[in-house]
C-alpha cells in the first residue's frame, strides 16, 4: 500500500508567477485535502476535494485552486504568487470526508 | 482569531517520565479532536483522536483526555521515549468537507 506522494519536494517562483503542485493519494482514497503551513504554524485548510468535486474551502483566495482527477490524484494551483505563499504544502488523503487523514511529506515553495 | 492553540511552543522531559502536551480551543462545534506528529523533512503522521462524546481514549502508550467544559485537551505519553521527539500538532473538526483546525504545534524534546 502507497502513501500520499507529493511533487517537487522544492519549489522556487518569482513573485507574480503560477505554480501547480501535485498529489497521489493513497491507495483506496477518494477525498483529497490540500493545507497551507507557514514557517511557525500549523497547517491551515486551504480545500478539500470528493470524488473530483470541491465540498469544502477555508480562508483563502480564489487564486488558490484545485483539481481532483478520476484516479483521485490531485493538484494545488496558485495564480499571482505572493512572498506571503511562501510555505510548506501539504497534501493529505483520506478513504472518505471524514478522519483517517494521511499526510504526504509536502512541498516546499519558496517565492522571491 | 486562533480556534485552536497550543501555549507551549517547547517541552523538555527526561526520558521515562509522563509528557503531558496541553490544548485549548474556542469553537464548540468541534466534534473530533485528533494529535499528529511531525518529524522534520516529513508530513504530520496521525497518533490518537477523540470524538467529543467521550472525555478518555487511550492507544498503548498515548492517553488524550478531552474536558469539554473547559475546552481543553491534552496529550499524555508514558513513559517517554527518544523517538518520542518531535513537534506535536492538535487538530479539531466538524467532521465532513471542514478540514481540519490546527495549532501552532509543541516541540516535545526528551532528553536521555
Amino acid at each position: 500500500e502507497t502513501g500520499v506522494t507529493q511533487s517537487p519536494t522544492h519549489l522556487i517562483k518569482t513573485r507574480g508567477q503560477q505554480v501547480t503542485l501535485r498529489c497521489s493519494s493513497q491507495s483506496g482514497h477518494n477525498t483529497v485535502s490540500w493545507y497551507q503551513q507557514a514557517l511557525g504554524q500549523g497547517p491551515q485548510f486551504i480545500f478539500q476535494y470528493y470524488r473530483e468535486e470541491e465540498n469544502g474551502r477555508g480562508n483563502f483566495p480564489p487564486r488558490f485552486s484545485g483539481l481532483q482527477f478520476p484516479n483521485y490524484s490531485s493538484e494545488l494551483n496558485v495564480n499571482a504568487l505572493e512572498l506571503d505563499d511562501s510555505a510548506l504544502y501539504l497534501c493529505a488523503s483520506s478513504p472518505g470526508t471524514g478522519l483517517g487523514y494521511t499526510f504526504g511529506s509536502g512541498t516546499r515553495l519558496t517565492v522571491v | 482569531d486562533q480556534q485552536v492553540k497550543q501555549n507551549s511552543p517547547s517541552l523538555s522531559v527526561q526520558e521515562g517520565r509522563i509528557s503531558i502536551l496541553n490544548c485549548d480551543y474556542t469553537n464548540s462545534m468541534f466534534d473530533y479532536f485528533l494529535w499528529y506528529k511531525k518529524y522534520p523533512a516529513e508530513g504530520p503522521t496521525f497518533l490518537i483522536s477523540i470524538s467529543s462524546i467521550k472525555d478518555k481514549n487511550e492507544d498503548g502508550r498515548f492517553t488524550v483526555f478531552l474536558n469539554k467544559s473547559a475546552k481543553h485537551l491534552s496529550l499524555h505519553i508514558v513513559p517517554s521515549q527518544p523517538g518520542d521527539s518531535a513537534v506535536y500538532f492538535c487538530a479539531a473538526t466538524r467532521g465532513g468537507a471542514d478540514g481540519l483546525t490546527f495549532g501552532k504545534g509543541t516541540h516535545l524534546i526528551i532528553q536521555p
